[in-house]
């Protein structure tokens, strides 16, 4: 069956360092992969998109990799400050070309900076 | 400009009852969504509309779940006989028309059922 997992529930981080949360996924051919940021009470809002022919991407002390061999995206944060704390959900869309545009989202890291 | 809005924030409502939530897109977005979110997952799709027509309502977990949006903008989800389950946060989210990959999200509208 197709699942989407990210690699935990919580990530504590000190502030200054970076943060990496993975995502991984099993039974899907994605055309392209997104993170999106999530605070408590709010919906999630669109951070980065990588599609299926690119490696990395990056905005401005964001990075994500992705490996379609791994079947797996990376989502870096590098010099990590307590306003990035919040909820990180990566997301796929499964199909090629339109008609068929929905995303399935994986469960969400929760991820603490720790001054 | 402004963003997705969802109305009611939070709806409290008895089994049985029925209930409809309501999502305002972002002007001139084409493309509609609805998901649907509890406590500690991620949003699960339920339906997508490209203007007034469901492209894909896949997602819709029985006929108790039904949406409309008949003038390609204004979207009503709604749910007949409401059941504890159907409790969960019911997300809304726009985007500029189908192949715009950013999905743009409202805040959600909690709904508790008793």
């Amino acid at each position: 069956s197709q699942k989407i997992e990210q690699n935990s529930e919580a990530l504590n981080i000190q502030e200054g360092k970076t943060a990496t949360l993975t995502c991984n996924y099993t039974n899907y051919s994605p055309a392209y992969l997104q993170w999106y940021r999530q605070d408590p009470g709010r919906g999630p809002v669109f951070l980065l998109l990588i599609r299926e022919n690119e490696k990395e991407k990056r905005k401005e002390r964001l990075k994500v990799t992705f490996d379609t061999t791994l079947k797996q995206s990376l989502f870096h944060i590098t010099a990590s400050q307590p306003a990035d704390s919040a909820t990180y959900l990566c997301a796929l869309k499964a199909l090629r070309g339109f008609g068929n545009e929905k995303l399935t989202f994986g469960t969400g890291t929760r991820l603490t900076i720790i001054p | 400009g402004a963003g997705v809005s969802q109305t009611p924030s939070n709806k409290v409502t008895e089994k049985g009852k029925y209930v409809e939530l309501r999502c305002d897109p972002i002007s001139g977005h084409t493309a509609l969504y609805w998901y649907r979110q509890s406590l500690g997952q991620g949003p699960e799709f339920l339906i997508y509309f490209q203007g007034t027509g469901a492209a894909d309502d896949s997602g819709l977990p029985n006929d108790r779940f039904f949406a409309v949006r008949p003038e390609g903008s204004v979207s009503t989800l709604k749910i007949q006989r409401t059941e504890r389950g159907d409790s969960a946060v019911y997300l809304c989210a726009s985007s500029r028309d189908r192949g715009y990959n950013e999905q743009f999200f409202g805040p959600g509208t909690r709904l508790t059922v008793l």
